[in-house]
């Protein structure tokens, strides 16, 4: 199974685009890459996934270089609301058991 | 429903007794996994369900820990003489094939006393 590698910790201040980097140097052929969101005393939420170059929703967009060995989670403008931990799971499309690391606890200050 | 239900939400218990959580995962999502989380720490996998037969269950830390899911649709995890070591945040989380997203529970508190 792929292993990800993410920042323990961010900070960030209101407004501010929030770029979060996970490390994911032996991911496979087929392989997808997903982000979740966690708050306190909540399940993770899916965010966003992608394969490859560049996805985007609503929500955030998601940077995948051509060697698929990283991706960049990006969070415009973000509010006190994105305080949260942040999961990069890399994976196959049927099913495994999707490891999560210890993910990125952003924090948004006022 | 229309998310993915654990029950209990909150459960204590004594050192050495026998614990149940269940998990109803959304109508129709074949792929069922159980995760366990401790505090400041990230989800860790427990076992994963392919319909009714666990295609994966080499997160369960040991013979203490069981999950049934007869059905296909709901699952039971199910923990012997409980250990301290085993309260934790119990979270279930289903998802259809293909590249199907997971689906989260709140997740089921477990205190061992």
């Amino acid at each position: 199974l792929a292993k990800t590698t993410q920042p323990i910790s961010m900070d960030s201040y209101e407004g501010q685009e929030v770029n979060i980097t996970c490390s994911h140097n032996n991911i496979a052929t087929n392989d997808y890459i997903t982000w979740y969101q966690q708050f306190p005393s909540q399940g993770p939420r899916f965010i966003i996934q992608g394969y490859k170059t560049k996805v985007t929703n609503e929500v955030a967009s998601l940077f995948i270089p051509a060697d698929r060995k990283s991706s960049t989670l990006s969070l415009p403008r973000v509010s006190l609301s994105d305080t949260a931990v942040y999961y990069c799971l890399v994976g196959d499309s049927y099913g495994q058991n999707f490891v999560f690391g210890p993910g990125t606890r952003l924090s948004v200050l006022p | 429903g229309a998310g993915v239900s654990q029950t209990p939400s909150n459960k204590v218990t004594e050192k050495g007794k026998y614990v149940e959580l269940r998990c109803d995962p959304i109508s129709g999502h074949t792929a069922l996994y159980w995760y366990r989380q401790s505090l400041g720490q990230g989800p860790e996998f427990l076992i994963y369900f392919q319909g009714t037969g666990a295609a994966d269950d080499s997160g369960l830390p040991n013979d203490r820990f069981f999950a049934v899911r007869p059905e296909g649709s709901v699952s039971t995890l199910k923990i012997q003489r409980t250990e301290r070591g085993d309260s934790a945040v119990y979270l279930c989380a289903s998802r259809t094939g293909g590249t199907g997203e997971l689906f989260f529970g709140e997740g089921s508190r477990l205190t061992v006393l």
